[in-house]
């Protein structure tokens, strides 16, 4: 396992620009999940994905932001019109059906200015 | 709705102590309980998970103990060290989520 990869791992934006982040997970794991982490807080829940389905969105989940699984693989999250308020750490994770432990990426750092 | 409580927010001892960290969780209805670790400005790394049918687990100096009636967990860390110095997440698992507590910052002083 070469563990969940995130990209980009920093992104700095303009308020109003869109963004968009991409999260590979561990081979073979069915579940995804995305979180945000704002400075000394804990994550916080976001959306859930089985195979390519979604499953599950937050309340946090505003109509700016979108997340897609395509092909039950990689998983992107895109802000649109992001606001400054956004600035967070995006956290993606994955875990089998079959097997408890869930793992996490290092995150991406997003700073809109 | 799971709510997860961590305490103490923030622990400062002298190297070779050992030490306890709090989690509470107000939905016993867990599928699991894993403990993470995270290091500033880094994503989390898995340190335990403690299934509903356990009590425990243990990983080198670490051990983790769940009681679900009281929804309650501990972390024990054994003579502590510098490089533990860290933030240490809770997370109450269920189904299709993963719900975490605030978090405990800990320092470790040589």
């Amino acid at each position: 396992d070469t563990g969940v990869s995130q990209n980009p791992r920093h992104k700095i934006t303009k308020r109003g620009q869109n963004v968009t982040f991409r999260c590979d997970p561990i081979s073979e794991h069915n579940r995804l999940y995305w979180y945000r982490q704002t400075l000394g807080q804990g994550p916080e829940f976001l959306t859930y994905f089985q195979n390519e389905a979604q499953l599950e969105k937050s309340r946090l989940l505003s109509d700016r932001f979108s997340a897609e699984r395509p092909k039950g693989s990689f998983s992107t999250l895109e802000i649109q019109r992001t606001e400054q308020g956004d600035s967070a750490m995006y956290l993606c994770a994955s875990r089998r059906n079959s097997a408890p432990e869930a793992f996490f990426g290092q995150g991406t750092r997003l700073t809109v200015v | 709705k799971q709510e997860v409580t961590q305490i103490p927010a923030a622990l400062s001892v002298p190297e070779g102590e050992n030490l306890v960290l709090n989690c509470s969780f107000t939905d016993s209805a867990i599928y699991n309980l894993q403990w993470f670790r995270q290091d500033p400005g880094k994503g989390l790394t898995s340190l335990l998970l403690i299934q509903s049918s356990q009590r425990e687990q243990t990983s080198g100096r670490l051990n983790a103990s769940l009681d679900k009636s009281s929804g309650r967990s501990t972390l024990y860390i054994a003579a502590s060290q510098p490089g533990d110095s860290a933030t240490y997440l809770c997370a109450a698992v269920s189904d299709n989520m993963l719900t975490f507590g605030g978090g405990t910052r800990l320092m470790v002083k040589p």
